[in-house]
């Protein structure tokens, strides 16, 4: 059981690099997001996306960007890495909001420096 | 505003004593909520959802729409409880919101 897969693990990327962050899940879920964990600030919903060529913005998608061509893969697209995107990144998949579980990645460490 | 508020960012509690970990919501709509644990060195992972009315380990939580509250309770925590846990709101425009979070401690 893969369910949702998350690319690389850990990641260091130089200020003003570019990097994308990949997120598959293997469930045919349709809503899928992106989270950013900080110490003390818990979980911000970065981008979320109800089902394959939609998306919308999050508490704080300043900074990223995202796509949904296929159902499976929701990547996360930081085009000009900056010290404030040091944190951990979740993605997660549920088959809907409402009373289902979402199932999380296991989390992507980046560090800008 | 959709919002939730976890109050304490650490719960310290020996082995046995009762645990009550604080969640809050602002949501002008119906809500849906949920507690998320996130035990060390593990994915996030569901602990109970409100519209189950059930009890996961030993934990139950109760909506109360008056209070806007969920709060999760235990009458005896055990050590494998210490985790991070997260109070989490499903809004009508399919957004999922996360509380700041609070950690368990349970000393022997």
């Amino acid at each position: 059981n893969a369910g949702v897969t998350q690319t690389p693990k850990f990641r260091i990327l130089k200020i003003g690099q570019s990097m994308t962050l990949q997120c598959t899940q293997d469930m045919n879920h349709n809503y899928m997001y992106w989270y950013r964990q900080d110490p003390g600030m818990g979980l911000k919903l970065i981008y979320y996306s109800v089902g394959a060529g939609i998306t919308d913005k999050g508490e704080v998608p300043n900074g990223y960007n995202v796509s949904r061509s296929t159902t499976e893969d929701f990547p996360l697209r930081l085009e000009l890495a900056a010290p404030s995107q040091t944190s951990v990144y979740f993605c997660a998949s549920s088959y809907r909001p409402e009373g289902s579980e979402a199932f999380f990645g296991q989390g992507t460490r980046l560090t800008v420096v | 505003a959709q919002r939730v508020t976890q109050p304490e960012k650490l719960l310290s509690v020996f082995k046995g004593a009762p645990v009550e970990l604080k969640c809050n919501y602002s949501y002008s709509g119906s809500p849906e909520l949920f507690w998320y644990v996130q035990y060390s060195r593990q994915r996030l992972q569901l602990l109970l959802r409100h519209i189950s009315r059930e009890s996961i380990k030993g934990f139950t939580a109760d909506l109360n729409k008056g209070e806007t509250s969920f709060h999760l309770k235990k009458p005896f925590a055990q050590e494998e409880d210490s985790a991070m846990y997260y109070c989490a709101l499903s809004t009508n425009t399919d957004k999922l919101i996360f509380g700041t979070g609070t950690r368990l401690q349970v000393f022997p």
